[in-house]
């Protein structure tokens, strides 16, 4: 099993929809949590930070971070044909792990005008 | 300003042969990042060097991989007799201070490599 399961998708909705996007994770001393954006051909970009457990919110994104369930998300409201995109979940921990970033698998996403 | 830079884009090689990816950090960063990139696998830790200190060699997949980085800037990933298994993206990063983990990491856009 691997560190941080995410769907792969493909993930297909109409402008304007509500965009939820989720990865678990298995190691407990995960203590950052990112969301990058990555378009084709492209490296990953950072979208989101959330340390620890909690809400942020940033314009049109909003990262969710549960850790008694080990469980992140991002929603994307009003999405645009520009969110179109894979979005890759990172996470890493606190002390010597802190450098190494875990990524999930990616969800590629397409929004559709 | 500059961002993080790679080269070559692409690279195509034949089984065997020896290939040498090269990165070019943000200029001040003091933390540089390699990841592999494989279809359906997401992005997977190479290996990360930090200022002059021993590098973080713990995702190097073989003896066949290896990094150095020279002045504490430009990074260089050679992987000796490649498989075609090593066919991925090459990804480099680089952060301000690898020290800190909240540090941002930001990515190049990659090196595509296939070996035949």
């Amino acid at each position: 099993q691997k560190e941080v399961e995410q769907d792969p998708g493909p993930l297909s909705v109409p402008e304007g929809a509500i965009v939820s996007l989720n990865c678990t994770y298995s190691n407990s001393a995960f203590q950052y949590f990112m969301w990058y954006r990555q378009y084709s051909r492209k490296g990953p970009e950072l979208l989101m930070y959330t340390y620890s457990s909690g809400n942020k919110e940033d314009g049109r994104f909003t990262a969710q971070v549960d850790k008694s369930s080990k469980y992140i998300s991002l929603f994307i409201r009003d999405s645009q044909p520009s969110d179109s995109a894979t979005y890759l979940c990172a996470m890493s921990a606190d002390g010597q792990g802190a450098q190494k970033l875990v990524f999930g698998q990616g969800t590629r996403l397409t929004i559709n005008p | 300003g500059a961002g993080v830079s790679q080269s070559p884009s692409n690279k195509v090689t034949e089984k065997g042969k020896d290939v040498e990816l090269r990165c070019d950090p943000i200029s001040g960063h003091t933390a540089l990042y390699w990841y592999r990139q494989s279809l359906g696998q997401g992005l997977e830790f190479l290996i990360y060097f930090q200022g002059n200190s021993a590098p973080d060699k713990s995702g190097l997949p073989s003896d066949r991989f290896s990094a150095e980085r020279t002045g504490g800037s430009v990074s260089t990933l050679t992987i000796q007799r490649t498989q075609q298994e090593d066919s991925a993206v090459y990804l480099c990063a680089s952060s301000l201070d690898g020290l800190r983990g909240r540090e941002t990491q930001y990515f190049g856009p990659g090196t595509r490599l296939l070996v035949l």
